[in-house]
């Protein structure tokens, strides 16, 4: 699987959009980006995911490069509750692997009230 | 609702001691998987399982066992041999179906040794 580069931490204001970076220049072209993001001391939680194409759901947004390199997370109005360490992470299966999931350490994201 | 329930939240095991830690899951999933964090770092691999009587070794294998014996439970052993457990775990399960691409996490285990 290919690595991923994320800054350590960033802050937001609430309510404003929250913008997670994430560089994968390495991806491979049936690699998959995830999302997830951890609150403290518990599991973390699925948010996203795609290939090429910008996805929405009820929980945020992520944009694709055209040429895949990297990607964003977007959190359009950003709460105290979005507190937490954002991963991302690309990989070849959508289903179960046999290798996992890979984390690394994740952008902590601290909203500001 | 479906999901994965780990138990206990919080463990204290005594040097020497093996100590069990559950997990079980309703989702009707078929890969299940444990991994470890520890303070500051991401999670790493100690064992999957993709079906039924069968798993796999991940990165840190040394010094736990799991068993398969129901597609819903995974527990995994620490034993004695592990010689630094104190860690927060977690285990995880997803489908194999095209369309479970979303891994589910349960709420962790904090295991401490005193």
């Amino acid at each position: 699987d290919a690595k991923t580069t994320q800054p350590t931490s960033m802050d937001c204001a609430e309510g404003r959009a929250a913008n997670l970076p994430c560089n994968h220049s390495t991806i491979s072209g049936n690699e998959y980006v995830y999302w997830y993001r951890q609150i403290h001391s518990q599991g973390p939680q699925y948010i996203i995911h795609g290939l090429k194409n910008n996805e929405t759901n009820e929980m945020a947004s992520l944009i694709i490069t055209e040429d895949r390199k990297s990607s964003t997370l977007i959190l359009p109005h950003a709460t105290l509750r979005d507190t937490a360490v954002y991963y991302c992470i690309v990989r070849v299966v959508l289903g179960g692997g046999a290798d996992g999931l890979t984390f690394g350490k994740g952008t902590h994201l601290i909203i500001q009230p | 609702d479906g999901g994965i329930t780990q138990s206990p939240k919080y463990l204290f095991r005594k040097e020497g001691q093996n100590v069990t830690l559950s997990c079980e899951q309703n989702l009707n999933h078929d890969a299940m998987y444990w991994y470890r964090q520890d303070p500051g770092q991401g999670l790493r691999l100690i064992y999957y399982s993709q079906i039924v009587n069968d798993f796999q070794k991940g990165d840190i294998a040394e010094g736990y066992s799991v068993s398969r014996e129901k597609k819903e439970s995974f527990p995994l052993t620490v034993t004695s041999a592990q010689k630094n457990p104190t860690a927060f775990y977690l285990c995880a399960s997803i489908g194999v179906r095209r369309q479970d691409y979303g891994y589910t996490f349960g709420s962790g285990t904090r295991l401490t040794v005193v």
